[in-house]
């Protein structure tokens, strides 16, 4: 089944503890890219990715980090999480030649205490 | 800048009853553009694009969409509307042409609540 994959989907911790939230599709996808969720704000890209090794800051990148060793997985970063990154937060990813139609994750519910 | 803008931030409709989701979009060249509907606790999933060609969209579960260039518009309607589809339904706006970089703007979202 084509899918995009999250993990964790629920993640509960505290100011400065460095956390990972890892993204996985199996569709050979060239583009991946991290969204936020906020209320009454819709959602806003924080980095995307066109390729292994390419990647680029969104519309919200600041606080977090991202890396694309392999084709497959997209992780995202928060070196040093802090309350206003609480947050709803979706990885997508889509065939460069399949215009524009992204694929979602199922979201991962962050709270920063 | 790209923009999208998604005027009415909740909508409640009987079940049977007709739906219409205004979406106005802001864009500098062609756009490609999408609606996604998000149920609770789901991801995203798109129900409809358009890229070109007939204005009038077919996309999943009976939605339809129609592009409207003069009036930078993309409503999304159903003729009866099911409880299930209860949801909230986002409009997003990307560039047209493949091989480029794949940025959709979102609006902020319309839900809507289904009565019985």
């Amino acid at each position: 089944e084509a899918q995009v994959t999250q993990n964790p989907r629920y993640l509960i911790t505290v100011t400065g503890k460095k956390l990972t939230v890892t993204c996985s599709q199996n569709m050979n996808h060239e583009y991946m890219s991290w969204y936020r969720q906020d209320p009454g704000l819709g959602l806003r890209q924080i980095y995307y990715s066109m390729n292994v090794e390419v990647t680029d800051k969104g519309d919200v990148p600041e606080g977090y980090k991202v890396s694309r060793k392999e084709k497959r997985n997209f992780p995202l970063i928060l070196e040093s999480p802090s309350p206003n990154q609480t947050s709803l937060y979706f990885c997508a990813s889509t065939a460069l030649a399949n215009y524009n139609e992204q694929f979602f994750g199922p979201g991962t519910r962050l709270t920063v205490l | 800048a790209q923009s999208v803008t998604q005027p009415d931030i909740h909508i409640t409709v009987s079940e049977g009853a007709s739906l219409e989701l205004r979406c106005n979009y802001s864009y500098g060249a062609t756009p490609y553009l999408f609606w996604y509907v998000q149920s609770p606790g789901q991801g995203l999933q798109l129900l409809l694009k358009y890229f070109s060609g007939d204005t009038l969209v077919q996309g999943i579960k009976g939605f339809e969409a129609e592009f409207k260039r003069s009036q930078s518009s993309f409503n999304l309607r159903k003729p009866s509307v099911h409880w299930s589809d209860a949801a909230e339904y986002f409009c997003a706006v990307g560039p047209a042409g493949t091989g480029t970089a794949s940025k959709l703007t979102f609006g902020t979202g319309t839900r809507l609540q289904v009565t019985l």
